[in-house]
């Protein structure tokens, strides 16, 4: 069974920070993965689409790696702002699955003023 | 294009009391999702359709059923709510599987 991790459960940072925050998967047989954001009490926001064969996606200040071989995926978000405040989630799909998602359960970010 | 809607946003059942969120989507998605969100357990699948007139089993499926009449929707429903059923739920959809997943909103509900 694919298990998803995310660490730290929480972070805070001040503005202007460059910052990773990591996922890891159990087993190496995905399809893609997928970041997200999610603000209090709102939906998921799609950042980044990695297929398995791409290394990295990157969208304005916002960079995803993958290493598939090692289960392993970083956002790196560059100049942060108090407005990048949210819960980050990253989520596997397997090559298996009905294109269904497993979902870690996300790190808290507070980026402070 | 509206995205994925979902009604409605907030509900209070009393147990044993039934219900049906919808779940709609423009984007001519095949296929849909619903998951729940909990403190402490992410979000997990409840069930899915890969397209109109299919669905499957997700992770905790057990206590909901769903059906897919029609591409756009997709419907969750509760026969008899259990307090253990308090949760967020989202819907999702997407083109096909190689393609990113669209949520909805959310609906929360409380079972009291």
């Amino acid at each position: 069974k694919q298990e998803v991790t995310q660490i730290p459960a929480a972070l805070s940072v001040p503005e202007g920070e460059n910052l990773v925050l990591n996922c890891s998967f159990t087993d190496s047989a995905i399809y893609n993965l997928q970041w997200f954001r999610q603000d209090p009490g709102k939906g998921l926001t799609s950042l980044l689409l990695i297929q398995s064969s791409q290394r990295e996606q990157t969208s304005g200040r916002l960079n995803a790696s993958l290493d598939k071989s090692s289960g392993r995926s970083t956002l790196y978000i560059a100049a942060s702002q108090p407005g990048d405040s949210a819960t980050y989630l990253c989520a596997v799909r397997q090559e298996t699955s009905g294109s269904r998602l497993t979902f870690g359960e996300g790190t808290q970010l507070t980026v402070n003023p | 294009n509206a995205g994925v809607t979902q009604t409605p946003k907030f509900r209070v059942l009393k147990t044993g009391q039934s219900m049906t969120l919808l779940c709609a989507q423009d984007m001519n998605h095949e296929y849909m999702y619903w998951y729940r969100q909990d403190p402490g357990m992410g979000l997990r699948l409840i069930h899915y359709s890969v397209g109109e007139g299919t669905t499957a089993k997700g992770e905790v499926p057990d206590g909901y059923n769903v059906s897919r009449l029609k591409k756009q929707n997709f419907l969750l429903g509760l026969e008899s709510a259990a307090p253990s059923q308090t949760s967020v739920y989202f819907c999702a959809s997407t083109f096909q599987g190689a393609h990113e997943q669209f949520f909805g909103p959310g609906t929360r509900l409380t079972v009291l």
